[in-house]
């Protein structure tokens, strides 16, 4: 199976920072990556699938980047809504993982 | 607008059994795979099954493979899962996700349900 791995498991941040969260794949994996938001409590929301497509609704301050193993998220200018955890995942139909999870807190 | 509402979850002794039901609305349910997907107490989130939009596919992670089973009733709206066998290891919130219309990204999210697994 193909690992996700997403480090760190915590990222401290200011309103108005510029975030990046890196997220690798054991092996290529193409395009095949999404990105999730969840907050304490709730459902993960989908941000971003095909890499670097950005959902219907997603604020275009979130951006995806990356191709092969190696990938990344960001966020342009940090809001208070989004400090969460997010969510990496390589996507099949027929065994989808997910990376551990990087949690964005307030600096 | 697309719901995905979760329920049958509950506490449960080792080795029992648990029937969960996901009830869609606001979007054509027989035309859209489905997953469940699970999240451990403080834990990451675990994808734990699939079925195609005809139910002639379904998948399983390994920690579950030969005790839970997918299904779904397309005339229902209604997705399941049949859990038995139960350990303590599968107490989770358990989330249905509907599968994206561009690939097999989860692009809908019920509330979840809580499974514990205790005695």
């Amino acid at each position: 199976d193909i690992q996700m791995t997403q480090s760190p498991s915590t990222l401290s941040a200011s309103v108005g920072d510029r975030v990046t969260i890196p997220c690798r794949a054991s092996q290529s994996i193409s395009s095949w990556l999404a990105w999730y938001q969840q907050k304490p409590g709730k459902a993960p929301k989908l941000l971003i699938y095909g890499a670097s497509s950005l959902d219907s609704g997603v604020p275009s301050r979130f951006s995806g980047s990356g191709s092969g193993t190696e990938f990344t998220l960001t966020i342009s200018s940090l809001q208070p809504d989004d400090f969460a955890t997010y969510y990496c995942q390589h996507y099949n139909r027929y065994s989808p993982t997910f990376g551990q999870g990087t949690k964005v807190e307030i600096k | 607008e697309v719901q995905l509402v979760e329920s049958g979850g509950g506490l449960v002794q080792p080795g029992g059994s648990l029937r969960l039901s996901c009830a869609a609305s606001g979007f054509t349910f027989s035309s859209y795979s489905m997953n469940w997907v699970r999240q451990a107490p403080g834990k990451g989130l675990e994808w734990v099954s699939y079925i195609s939009s005809g139910t002639s596919t379904v998948y399983y992670a390994d920690s579950v493979k030969g005790r839970f089973t997918i299904y779904r009733d397309n005339a229902k709206n209604s997705l399941y899962l049949q859990m038995n066998s139960l350990r303590a290891e599968d107490t989770a919130v358990y989330y249905c996700a509907r599968a994206g219309g561009h690939g097999d990204y989860f692009d809908y999210w019920g509330q979840g349900t809580l499974v514990t697994v205790s005695s």
